[in-house]
């Protein structure tokens, strides 16, 4: 089975430009979840989506949105960049089967680098 | 709020030594709680989990028991190598009313193991 994929690996933007990430999960899998990854704030977690519904949202600006389309598939946008969002992006991907038993699957992420 | 706290890191240790990171959690309900491990340049994958109360999760000489008495998932391993060198996060997962789990990480730890 295919691992979860993040595109693009790299990026590099300037501030003020916006900016999309995409995120496909493991097959079968229908929650997706993003988290940023910065070395002084750690991991956070940005949203998570489930079958196209945004289930959980983290404590970030509305300059940060997502979505999920009909076959799982995730992106999440950046819109008037500014340097502090430059930062690991990671995507996960779970069964949820609703018991709260299941493991989250990672992307390799996309280091996102905001000039 | 569900939380999770970690050591701090960095922990160094040398090859062979035993290896201990402590994580203690606080949660509304009955988490499963989990390991997951992120090497240089990669995404975080599972390292173990555990599901109830006395549980122990292992997996690549590692192990961890779900104590709920001290609310404690520890990680342990009896003799580390330099391969064992990456960044570790504890984490929890709870059921919502929604019937959605909901993930919550710890800051993680940095471990280097030197030869």
């Amino acid at each position: 089975k295919a691992g979860v994929t993040q595109t693009p690996r790299y990026l590099i933007k300037t501030r003020g430009q916006q900016v999309t990430l995409s995120c496909s999960p493991i097959s079968g899998h229908r929650s997706v979840s993003w988290y940023q990854q910065t070395p002084g704030q750690g991991l956070q977690f940005l949203f998570e989506y489930f079958s196209e519904t945004q289930r959980n949202k983290g404590n970030f600006p509305g300059r940060f949105s997502g979505r999920q389309f009909s076959n799982s598939r995730s992106e999440m946008n950046v819109s008037t960049l500014e340097l502090g969002d430059s930062a690991l992006y990671l995507c996960a991907s779970s069964l949820d089967r609703g018991q709260g038993l299941d493991e989250q699957y990672f992307g390799p992420g996309t280091r996102l680098t905001v000039t | 709020g569900d939380s999770v706290t970690q050591m701090e890191g960095p922990v160094t240790l040398s090859e062979e030594a035993f290896l201990t990171i402590n994580c203690t959690y606080t949660a509304t309900g009955y988490p499963s709680l989990f390991w997951y491990v992120q090497y240089p340049g990669e995404g975080l994958q599972l390292l173990l989990k555990a599901t109830k109360a006395d549980d122990k999760g292992s997996n690549k000489g590692f192990e961890a028991t779900y104590r709920k008495e001290t609310t404690s998932f520890h990680l342990e391993k009896g003799s580390v190598q330099v391969s064992d060198s990456a960044v570790y996060f504890c984490a929890l997962s709870d059921l919502r009313s929604g019937g959605y789990q909901k993930v919550t990480f710890g800051t993680g730890t940095k471990l280097q193991v030197i030869p």
